[in-house]
């Protein structure tokens, strides 16, 4: 199996939106709806911010969205904030029962 | 409110074994609801799914680490724990324990996390 591809850095404006993508294949991401994204600040743990494609968990901003369409998965951060500042990485199951992360995007506030 | 906490060695010597321990408290390892797994990520790099163990014993393994890795349950403790053996450089690695639901793909609680340096 082979990571997920996300870009290396996305950058944007506060008050602006963004969407960061996530490639996979027809034996992942095509496959299921089963994307998940993930936000980790420097040092700290991933959190869950997206599950299923587009659901949110508890306690997680509605700027924060979900989609995909065909092998690509895709996360919306609209109204950008200083805090969003952060790697964001993608997550799939796959057709034989693993799970396959995303290289992560950097995704920087100017 | 289910937390979990990584344990063990921070430095290993090549081609020994990496085992680390994952504490659970908020509720029961033996419980229905839950896979626990076990994720990576080497230093300034991407998370890797190493594998997850259901509370009969069954476990799923990442291939290109299947023949390198276990997982397993100490209901006794609460804990779960990892073992990689043959260890090199390229295990250097936060290893980080989630957990996963019944029936659901994605991670929704975290370990911490826990450095392990394989250096001699």
């Amino acid at each position: 199996q082979s990571a997920l591809t996300q870009p290396a850095s996305v950058s944007g404006s506060p008050g602006q939106s963004i969407t960061l993508s996530c490639t996979g294949t027809s034996s992942d991401v095509g496959d299921y709806n089963y994307v998940s994204w993930y936000q980790q600040h420097p040092g700290k743990a991933p959190k869950l911010m997206i599950y299923d494609v587009s659901k949110r968990p508890s306690g997680v901003s509605n700027r924060f969205s979900g989609s995909k369409s065909g092998n690509t998965a895709s996360l919306t951060i609209s109204g950008l904030q200083a805090e969003d500042e952060a790697d964001y990485y993608c997550s799939s199951y796959t057709d034989i029962s693993t799970w396959v992360f995303g290289g992560g995007t950097k995704l920087t506030v100017l | 409110q289910l937390q979990l906490q990584e344990s063990g060695p921070g430095l290993v010597e090549p081609s020994e074994t990496l085992s680390l321990t994952c504490t659970v408290s908020g509720d029961s390892i033996s419980s229905t609801s839950f896979y626990w797994g076990w994720i990576r990520q080497p230093p300034g790099k991407g998370l890797e799914w190493i594998g997850s163990i259901y509370y009969s014993g069954s476990t799923f393994y990442s291939p290109p680490l299947k023949s390198r890795v276990s997982i397993s349950l100490d209901t006794s403790k609460n804990q779960f724990s990892l073992k990689v053996s043959s260890v090199t450089a390229a295990d250097t690695a936060v290893y980080y324990c989630a957990t996963q639901r019944m029936a659901e793909h994605h991670f929704d609680n975290w370990g911490q996390g826990a450095l392990v340096t394989v250096t001699s």
